[in-house]
């Protein structure tokens, strides 16, 4: 079975911490995506990866940035949390433009 | 401005019966078009792709329509089941952008046995 990780279900951080989430998946896909989902937002697109070490910004990249290194892993950087980064992170990827996306189970992330 | 617009109002019906979920548009040209399925605390799920030159598209219970006229997508589910109860996305991406997925809202749906 096709597989996207995403490395924590939960996670409480502080005011000014710097922040990681972690994604690898495991289908050797090009693309990889971050999206916050946030009630009566929806789901909206922070960055997304077409290869290793290429990134784009979507929507709403501010106060974030990514790192990929490596193609099946995409990381996600809160250089300072803030409280309004409060939300559920989800990672997707696919296999190119137009292919449908493959997501992990969230990250619920609690900015203090 | 650029929206994708479904009911935000949770869609009640009875076991069996089919649910019909609408998805509407503007200022976009989409290519295709996505609907996933998403349960309390999951990522969403895939469920359909339908692209701009076709009318519909069938799936077991499932079916959706596209109609780029409309600028409108239906999702229908035939003979519903209390495990459909969960919220429907659809998502599109413009004909030049298409890695660049935007997701509706979303649409609850509550199946009642």
């Amino acid at each position: 079975d096709v597989k996207v990780t995403q490395s924590s279900r939960y996670l409480v951080k502080r005011t000014g911490e710097k922040v990681f989430l972690e994604c690898v998946q495991d289908m050797d896909h090009e693309n990889m995506f971050w999206y916050r989902q946030d009630p009566g937002l929806g789901l909206r697109l922070i960055y997304f990866s077409y290869d290793v070490k290429m990134k784009e910004k979507g929507d709403i990249p501010e106060g974030y940035s990514v790192s990929r290194e490596k193609k099946e892993r995409f990381s996600l950087i809160l250089e300072s949390a803030s409280t309004n980064q409060t939300s559920m992170y989800l990672c997707a990827s696919n296999a190119g433009s137009n292919e449908k996306l493959f997501f992990g189970s969230g990250t619920q992330l609690s900015v203090l | 401005s650029q929206k994708i617009e479904q009911n935000s109002e949770a869609l009640n019906i009875q076991e069996g019966k089919t649910a019909t979920l609408t998805c509407n548009y503007t200022n976009y040209s989409p290519a295709y078009l996505q609907w996933y399925r998403q349960d309390p605390g999951r990522g969403p799920v895939f469920l359909l792709l339908i692209r701009e030159n076709e009318k519909e598209k069938r799936k077991e219970r499932l079916k959706v329509t596209f109609d780029t006229t409309l600028k409108q997508s239906l999702f229908h589910i035939t003979a519903s089941q209390p495990a459909d109860s969960a919220t429907y996305l659809c998502a599109l991406a413009n004909n030049n952008a298409g890695n660049m997925l935007t997701f509706g809202g979303g649409t609850r749906l509550m199946v009642k046995p």
